[in-house]
This record gives structure tokens, sequence and C-alpha cells, in this order.
């Protein structure tokens, strides 16, 4: 069973602080895609990483997927309260077989 | 164009009840799965339907069930209510189904409650 783990777990930062959240994991994923989840609504996908190494920017947001395929950061700069949710990491495996998540990261950033 | 739509958003049970929950996917979409969401175990995969299949499935009870109609809307029942079941019940549907590099499309979930 492929698993996926997050750290931290919780995470209460000051507005313009930077951050990153890790995603581990033993297992190779085909592609890795982190969600943002905010309160009283479904996950929304930021990105999706197909490549080992590659790294993607969405504005502030950074994110790597290593090299192995393995593991994989999202790195926040100058957090905003707009940053606030819950956000998932979720690997692909080979075929069809279903997306694996990762319990999440609960960032909350006090303006 | 509309987003994924489920119903009920909120609803209460007592143990030992059944309940029925409803997803209308994105039109076009014809992958439909649905996840368990707790604080404690995160966002666990329930089951799959690609075309009024069912694809994948995950390891819950056979009290948990589904469906997908031609129209591509889908169902899931769990039957037999367990305390443990209280969660936030997602859908989420997509162009190509699971195991492509394509995007979850997810819905804003239905709230069970088991008293």
């Amino acid at each position: 069973t492929q698993l996926l783990e997050q750290s931290p777990q919780f995470l209460s930062i000051q507005e313009g602080e930077n951050l990153t959240v890790y995603c581990n994991s033993s297992s190779v994923f085909s592609s890795l895609q982190w969600y943002r989840q905010e309160p009283g609504e479904g996950p929304v996908l930021l990105v999706t990483v197909v490549t080992g190494g590659e790294v993607k920017k969405l504005k502030r947001l950074t994110f790597q997927f290593g090299d192995a395929r393995k593991d994989s950061s999202l790195h926040i700069t100058a957090a905003q309260p707009g940053d606030t949710g819950l956000y998932l990491c979720a690997g692909a495996g080979i075929g069809n077989t279903p997306l694996v998540f990762g319990k999440g990261t609960r960032l909350s950033v006090i303006a | 164009k509309a987003g994924v739509t489920q119903t009920p958003r909120y609803l209460i049970k007592t143990r030992g009840q059944q309940v029925t929950l409803s997803c209308s996917p994105i039109s076009g979409h014809r992958s439909v799965s649905w996840y368990q969401q707790t604080p404690g175990q995160g966002l666990q995969f329930l089951f799959e339907y690609f075309s009024e299949t069912q694809r994948n499935k995950g390891n819950f009870p056979g009290r948990f069930s589904g469906r997908q109609f031609s129209n591509s809307r889908s169902e899931m029942n769990v039957s037999t209510l367990e305390l443990g079941d209280s969660a936030l019940y997602l859908c989420a549907s997509s162009s190509w189904g699971q195991g492509n590099t394509g995007e979850l499309f997810f819905g804003e979930g239905s709230r069970l409650t088991v008293l």
C-alpha cells in the first residue's frame, strides 16, 4: 500500500513569513498533485508535477518533485492570510490506480 | 460550466440507519470518485466509477456501496450506519478518471453525522 506522509501536520505563522511543507513516501509515484482545501469546500488542485526534479512556481508558491519521484515539497514565500487552508498532496501510481492522499498540513496565517 | 454538485450538504442519522448520497459531476466528465474525509485519517478512497462501471474500490466494508447512472450521476449508499461513519464524504469528477495526471474536481461534500 502506497502511503504519503505530510509534515508538519499543523503550522501557524505570521503574515510575511516563509514556510515549507513536505510530502514523503517510500513509494515511487508517476505524478504528484497538490490541493488546497478551505473550510466548507472541497479540495482544489494547485499543481501537478510529473518529472523527477521538476520545479513549478505559482505566484508565491514553489512546488518541487524529488529526483526519485518519492517526495515533494511546497514552499510559500511571504505568506498571506489568504493562504490559510488545508494543503494536501496526492500521488498517482501506475495505470488506473486511484490517487493516494496525504493527511494534509493545516496552515494558519495570522495577520 | 457548473461544478460538481453534492446533495445533501448536511445530514444527521442514527446508528443502524442507512443513507444515500448523490453526486452530479461536471458535464462531460465520465469518472466519479468518492472519498471519506475524517480528521484522523484524512481522505480515504472509497470507489471510482467510469462509464457506469466500478473501476477501483478502496478498503471499506461492504456496507459502503455505490453506482453510476448513464448520465454519469453517481450515488453512494451506506447501510447499517456506525458512529465511525461520521465524516465528510467528497465526490470528485474527472474527464478520464484516476490514474491519469488530470485534475480531480471536488464537490463541497456531504457532512454525515451519526448519533
